[in-house]
């Protein structure tokens, strides 16, 4: 049973242009998001999050939609470039009860930035 | 500041055998994460540790199993090695598990296991 999904395993972008990665849950518990980014043969890191308190968060190029309704989520990336060529995954978590702290993943999406 | 180490990078094992991996988390970082992220799949949460105790496992058998050491950093230890055990595992750190703040994990580079 998956609760995060990420249906796309990939994407292709023009550089310059606009990046959009989706993320799905169905965990209505969840009310914590993060989208962690991952080059080869390194370990994710993170990149920008979002309470379930908000519909949007910015920073930078970087900015997350939550519709919490939908139980959707998106990362933009605007303008995108080549550097952001990596795997993107989205992360979820629960803010109360026994394992509250650990976060549960998608399967990840590959963005490829084209110069 | 050092960041989330992970020893070794590559393990080769055989099926049956036990498998160690280790974790130094960075410096104030009280909580450990292990995740597994085998081919196709996304990270799976394995253990959480926090102030030496196992806070929760994820939906794996008991022959995962590990610890946290006084000074925070941990051991994964995999008992009777299976092929499908084959996957890269993750350790992550955060400041604090327990208190309700939502903390960034920050990630190691991981240990690529291989059971032949």
């Amino acid at each position: 049973d998956q609760q995060v999904k990420q249906n796309s395993p990939s994407l292709s972008v023009q550089e310059g242009r606009i990046s959009i990665l989706n993320c799905d849950y169905t965990n209505s518990m969840f009310d914590y998001f993060l989208w962690y980014k991952k080059y080869p043969a390194e370990g994710p890191t993170f990149l920008i999050s979002i309470s379930s308190i908000k519909d949007k968060n910015e920073d930078g190029r970087f900015t997350v939609f939550l519709n919490k309704s939908a139980k959707h989520l998106s990362l933009h990336i605007v303008p995108s470039q080549p550097g952001d060529s990596a795997v993107y995954f989205c992360a979820a978590s629960a803010g109360s009860g026994a394992g509250s702290y650990q976060l549960t993943f998608g399967k990840g999406t590959k963005l490829s930035v084209i110069p | 500041e050092a960041g989330v180490t992970q020893s070794p990078t590559h393990l080769i094992k055989t099926r049956g055998q036990q498998a160690t991996l280790r974790c130094s988390p960075i410096s104030g970082h009280t909580s450990v994460y292990w995740y597994q992220q085998a081919l196709g799949l996304g990270l799976q949460f394995l253990l959480w540790y926090d102030e030496g105790e196992e806070r929760n496992r994820g939906n794996f058998p008991p022959r995962f199993s590990g610890r946290q050491f006084p000074n925070y950093s941990s051991e994964l230890n995999v008992n009777a090695l299976e092929l499908e055990d084959s996957a890269l595992y993750l350790c992550a750190s955060s400041l604090d598990g327990t208190t309700y703040l939502y903390n960034e994990q920050f990630f190691g580079p991981g240990t690529r296991l291989t059971v032949l």
